[in-house]
């Protein structure tokens, strides 16, 4: 596609559910990267995928939380047993490169999830 | 660890004043620099990049940056603003030789510009 797509854009969840979303990365794009962004904060490194390698989750703020991209295209972040301070917007990005100090990162809209 | 901070949170300006917005980085090694802008109700976008050379960088849309080794900083200037400049602006850093994932962000600095 044109561009970097994420699904759901908005996404409600009840403390203690499961929720997962979806990263469609450009195509052909061989880095993905999934960011947490707080409200009023910085986006903040989850995790990085080199193909269908994940190569860096240090980022993951715990274990409820999982990352994957199987075939080296599409990606999924799933939140499990959701928590009132999972709320945020997750971002989703691709390079071209390999990683993002050698250029340049294409941002999707976000995946903005409430937890009630 | 590596953090990035930028000075400002809300920046108002008049159209045609002159825009500077702060950056500074620890880290004391080799950097890759960057600044992302954020539109209103869109996505994540590069205005300009640092990788090496000529410290003063030139970006989109009459932006650029000037990367001063001795002060970790990385300022983003304008000599002019327009009403569409209306934006919030991220200042990001990426340490050589660290993780090639880890793109270390600002809190980010919203600008508006009043026409």
């Amino acid at each position: 596609g044109a561009g970097v797509s994420q699904s759901p854009r908005y996404k409600v969840a009840k403390r203690g559910q499961d929720v997962a979303l979806r990263c469609d990365p450009i195509s052909g794009h061989v880095s993905l990267f999934w960011y947490q962004q707080a409200l009023g904060q910085g986006p903040e490194f989850l995790t990085y995928f080199q193909n269908e390698a994940q190569l860096d989750k240090s980022g993951l703020p715990s274990d409820r939380f999982f990352a994957e991209r199987p075939e080296g295209s599409v990606s999924t972040l799933k939140i499990q047993r959701t928590q009132q301070e999972d709320s945020a917007v997750y971002l989703c990005a691709s390079s071209l490169d390999r990683g993002a100090n050698t250029g340049e990162l294409f941002f999707g809209e976000g995946s903005r999830l409430t937890v009630l | 660890a590596q953090s990035v901070s930028q000075h400002n949170h809300h920046v108002i300006l008049s159209e045609a004043a002159s825009l500077e917005l702060g950056c500074n980085y620890s880290y004391g090694g080799t950097v890759n620099l960057f600044w992302y802008v954020q539109y209103p109700g869109q996505h994540l976008q590069l205005l300009l990049k640092y990788f090496s050379g000529d410290p003063l960088v030139k970006g989109i849309k009459g932006f650029e940056a000037e990367f001063i080794k001795s002060k970790f900083s990385f300022n983003l200037r304008k000599p002019s603003v327009q009403w569409s400049d209306t934006a919030e602006y991220f200042c990001a850093v990426n340490a050589y030789g660290g993780s090639q994932g880890n793109l270390i962000f600002g809190k980010g600095t919203k600008l508006s510009v009043k026409p």
